[in-house]
């Protein structure tokens, strides 16, 4: 059984661009929530996708943008980046409501 | 207030001894609350979950209080390997929306 995947692990962008992180759950999990983790802090939420809908959404500006498709695989959009947008970004899946497992995260640097 | 507090640390526990440390949450409707360890520089991976009448996994025992609104960890027997940020999460909602406290570092010394 393949654990969550995200893709791609690091990345590093320039301060106005764009970004499109992906995660693809764990199989049978059809919940994927997001969570940014900067350095020092605990993860905080993001987002929470459960059959294509978003069920959640934390207190991120509206640079931050999400899916999910219909094979359960989600995609986490920032625009207009920040460097205080760089952190590890995770992908969490779950049966809803039941423990969550994270994949490895992407670590963004914006420069 | 931060919806969960938890001690910073570092904890430093000499290898082979108990180390235990609590974490208070501010939503009383949270319903479902778990321990999850990061590594440095590493993903959160669940620990144990938490239930109401306490449980125990191992060397790991977990206790809820409702009432006062907080969540406890004790490691017996600690081991080198248990050096880790440990995360308390109460669950949020019904769709499982995480709310993860800064963590609490342990340091296990030989």
């Amino acid at each position: 059984d393949t654990g969550v995947t995200q893709s791609p692990t690091h990345l590093i962008k320039t301060r106005g661009q764009q970004v499109t992180l992906r995660c693809s759950p764990i199989s049978g999990h059809k919940s994927v929530s997001w969570y940014q983790q900067v350095l020092g802090q605990g993860p905080q939420f993001i987002f929470q996708y459960y059959e294509k809908e978003e069920r959640g959404r934390g207190n991120f500006p509206d640079r931050f943008s999400a899916r999910q498709f219909p094979n359960y695989s989600s995609e986490l959009n920032v625009n207009a980046l920040l460097l205080g947008d760089s952190a590890l970004y995770l992908c969490a899946s779950s049966l809803v409501g039941d423990k969550a497992f994270f994949g490895q995260g992407t670590r963004l640097t914006v420069v | 207030r931060k919806e969960v507090e938890q001690d910073p640390g570092p904890f430093n526990v000499p290898e082979g001894a108990t180390v235990a440390f609590n974490c208070t949450y501010s939503n009383s409707a949270s319903q479902s609350f778990f321990w999850y360890r990061q590594d440095c520089r590493k993903e959160p991976k669940l620990l144990m979950s938490v239930y109401s009448s306490g449980n125990e996994d191992g060397r790991f025992t977990a206790q809820l209080n409702r009432a006062s609104q907080y969540i406890s960890l004790l490691i017996r027997d600690s081991k080198l390997s248990d050096s880790a940020t440990y995360l308390c999460v109460p669950s949020e909602d019904s769709w499982g929306k995480l709310q993860f406290g800064a963590g609490t570092q342990v340091v296990v010394t030989p």
